[in-house]
């Protein structure tokens, strides 16, 4: 159980373009979704928190405008990249928060890594 | 603000020798969690632990949770090649639905 799935894997875009980024739970509801960024041999950066049915919450220094997300469903949150340049080249992943008895765990998505030429 | 920090940032391991990374909090944690990822994957959930002074085992691996629940140790016994691999601890943000903070992760290569 708790499976996360990212689409696309990888995806290169032209400057200017948008990109927009799929996460799902295939197995279970998540009614909160996070968006991590990552750059080579560094920890993951949080960027903001997906409510389903609400907006999302960013973290401090992520602009909204640029890195939009949808959390329409319990199932689906999407992150669109508006008017990508090549510093947003990175690798995006998703997770989902499971709640237990224990406390709240995340299980990710394997990722997208963007290009941005 | 909430800080988790890791050390060490790299290591680099003989096949069979042991390995540790430490994990410290600058607050006291609900629980600490461990995850992996191994070279362009993705982070993967290995373990929470919740109790002050917790220990749990994972065949070659041990992990600890500090007495004041704010460190916590991944050991790895006999190392294997398979056990290549970033190690992050996360700890919950207090109040904050969810999220989690992450230390900058042990980056583990193994020489065969």
């Amino acid at each position: 159980g708790a499976v996360v799935s990212q689409h696309p894997s990888w995806v290169i875009c032209k400057s200017g373009t948008s990109v927009k980024i799929e996460c799902r739970s295939l197995d279970f509801q998540a009614t909160t979704m996070f968006w991590y960024r990552q750059f080579p041999k560094q920890s993951l950066m949080l960027m903001a928190t997906s409510n389903e049915g609400s907006k999302a919450t960013y973290e401090q220094g992520v602009e909204k405008d640029k890195f939009l997300i949808n959390h329409a469903s319990l199932t689906l949150s999407t992150l669109t990249v508006t008017s990508a340049h090549p510093e947003d080249s990175s690798f995006y992943i998703c997770s989902a928060r499971v709640s237990s008895g224990r406390g709240d765990t995340q299980y990710f998505g394997p990722g997208t890594r963007l290009t941005v030429l | 603000g909430q800080q988790v920090m890791q050390i060490p940032q790299y290591q680099h391991v003989q096949e069979g020798e042991d390995f540790t990374t430490y994990c410290n909090s600058s607050t006291t944690l609900s629980n600490i969690q461990w995850y992996k990822q191994r070279p362009g994957g993705h982070p993967v959930f290995l373990i929470q632990l919740v109790k002050s002074g917790e220990v749990k085992k994972q065949k070659r691996l041990t992990f600890q949770f500090g007495e004041a629940k704010k460190n916590s140790s991944l050991h790895i016994t006999a190392t294997q090649t398979t056990d290549v691999g970033t190690y992050f601890c996360a700890g919950p943000v207090y109040n904050q639905g969810g999220k989690l903070i992450f230390g900058q992760g042990t980056e583990l290569s193994v020489k065969p």
